[in-house]
């Protein structure tokens, strides 16, 4: 079974630039989460969907940030324009999310992005 | 405000000896409690976990140990083998499926 697919893997923009993440979920995990990590810090979820719908986008900052998941599939995460703060990996994650409780989450090796 | 916390940046323990991770929340919705391990220039990967009603999970060489009423786990490595020298990361759920990760613990295990 493949695994999450990220791309690109490294993304290096300068600021005020625009940039896109893509993420490829394992197949038949209807759940796909999006989260930054910053260097010497943990994971934190940026939003959540249950295939296209976005269930958790809470923690998005929505004046520079945009994601979707069309088809309930593949998803994109963009920023526009991005800022020097921005710089972190960005990983995707998904789970089946089919029953209660806690599913497990699988995620991608991340895209690490440097704005310059 | 940090719901869960991982006061040690770092830990070395010799090959062969056993390694203790700590890990403190505060919430106490939190019901369900994973260890992800996680190489350089990888996502991280489910190690273990341990639900509320449990005080032990154990798999393998890995074991973790939850104090309800201390608000404290530990994922406990015996015997440490070079090859577990990774970050390892606390994170907790509550009722749903969002996950809160502490900072990490960077373990290396040496010769």
């Amino acid at each position: 079974e493949a695994g999450v697919v990220q791309s690109p893997r490294y993304k290096i923009i300068e600021k005020k630039q625009p940039v896109a993440f893509w993420c490829n979920p394992i197949s038949g995990h209807n759940t796909l989460y999006w989260y930054l990590q910053n260097l010497g810090q943990g994971p934190e979820l940026l939003i959540r969907y249950e295939n296209e719908e976005a269930v958790d986008d809470s923690q998005l900052p929505k004046d520079r940030f945009s994601a979707e998941r069309l088809k309930g599939v593949d998803s994109t995460l963009k920023i526009q324009p991005a800022e020097l703060g921005d710089s972190a990996v960005y990983l995707c994650a998904s789970s089946r999310g089919t029953s209660s409780g806690y599913n497990e989450q699988f995620f991608g090796p991340g895209t690490r992005l440097t704005v310059l | 405000d940090q719901q869960v916390k991982q006061n040690s940046p770092s830990l070395s323990v010799q090959e062969g000896r056993i390694s203790i991770l700590n890990c403190d929340y505060t919430n106490s919705m939190f019901d369900y409690f994973l260890w992800y391990k996680k190489y350089p220039a990888e996502g991280p990967t489910f190690l273990i976990s341990i639900s509320s009603i449990k005080d032990k999970n154990e798999d393998g060489r890995f074991t973790v140990f939850l104090n309800k009423s201390a608000k404290h786990l530990s994922l406990h490595i015996v015997p440490s083998q070079p090859g577990d020298s990774a970050v390892y990361f606390c994170a907790a759920s509550g009722d749903t499926d969002k996950l809160i990760f502490g900072t990490g613990t960077r373990l290396q295990v040496f010769p």
